[in-house]
């Protein structure tokens, strides 16, 4: 099993550009999450879905849109990139007590 | 909104004992956890408890609960410099299935 797994890695974009964060999970969990991590500021949360076909705001929601493909991924959209975006983006998968989290992807919008 | 509070850095010698400690607000919270992540990489579960528990064990780690006072401590016993890493407390309550985080605390060990 290869867990949660994110792309890309890493990613430059210039202010007003957009792009998708990718995330796939392969323990066929039904919730998924997308979290953004700034020093100082711990974990919060951007969007949740917690099954197939549901999408929920989380903490900061705004400036992103989500995607719940199928059970198995959840993409995360900047439609317009602000320099304020710039951070490093986990998603995560749970099932009962645990969330598992992929890698993340280190985003800095110029 | 419910808070998790937890100092932002904690300084220990390799062989001694840690002990990071958390707070939280949230008096309906049912699961405490403790995640670990290192370098570059995602958070990992370390351990959790159920709020009617007041202790936990686990070779190294120990967990404190003290739901009166709502407060959570982790015990790393004979640190290693693998430990290195940033801790997060998080708790659930029982209405909830999302956890609140707290902000982490580095913890850095000196050989």
């Amino acid at each position: 099993n290869a867990g949660v797994t994110q792309t890309p890695k890493f990613q430059v974009l210039k202010t007003g550009q957009s792009m998708t964060l990718q995330c796939a999970q392969d323990m066929n969990h039904n919730s998924m999450y997308w979290y953004r991590q700034d020093p100082g500021m711990g974990l919060r949360l951007i969007y949740y879905s917690a099954s197939e076909g549901t999408t929920d705001k989380g903490e900061v929601p705004n400036g992103y849109n989500v995607s719940r493909l199928n059970k198995r991924e959840f993409s995360l959209r900047l439609e317009s990139a602000a320099p304020s975006q710039t951070s490093v983006y986990f998603c995560a998968s749970s099932e009962n007590n645990e969330q598992f989290f992929g890698p993340g992807t280190r985003l800095t919008v110029l | 909104g419910e808070d998790v509070e937890q100092s932002l850095f904690l300084s220990v010698r390799e062989g001694d004992s840690s002990v990071i400690n958390c707070t939280y607000t949230d008096s309906s919270s049912t699961y405490l956890y403790w995640y670990k992540q290192e370098p570059g990489a995602g958070l990992q579960l370390l351990t959790y408890i159920f709020s009617n528990m007041d202790m936990k064990q686990d070779q190294r780690l120990t967990v404190l609960l003290n739901k009166k006072d709502k407060h959570l401590s982790l015990r790393i016993a004979d640190t290693q410099t693998g430990d290195s890493a940033i801790y997060f407390c998080a708790e659930r309550g029982g209405g909830s299935y999302i956890p609140t985080f707290g902000r982490g605390t580095s913890l850095i060990v000196h050989p």
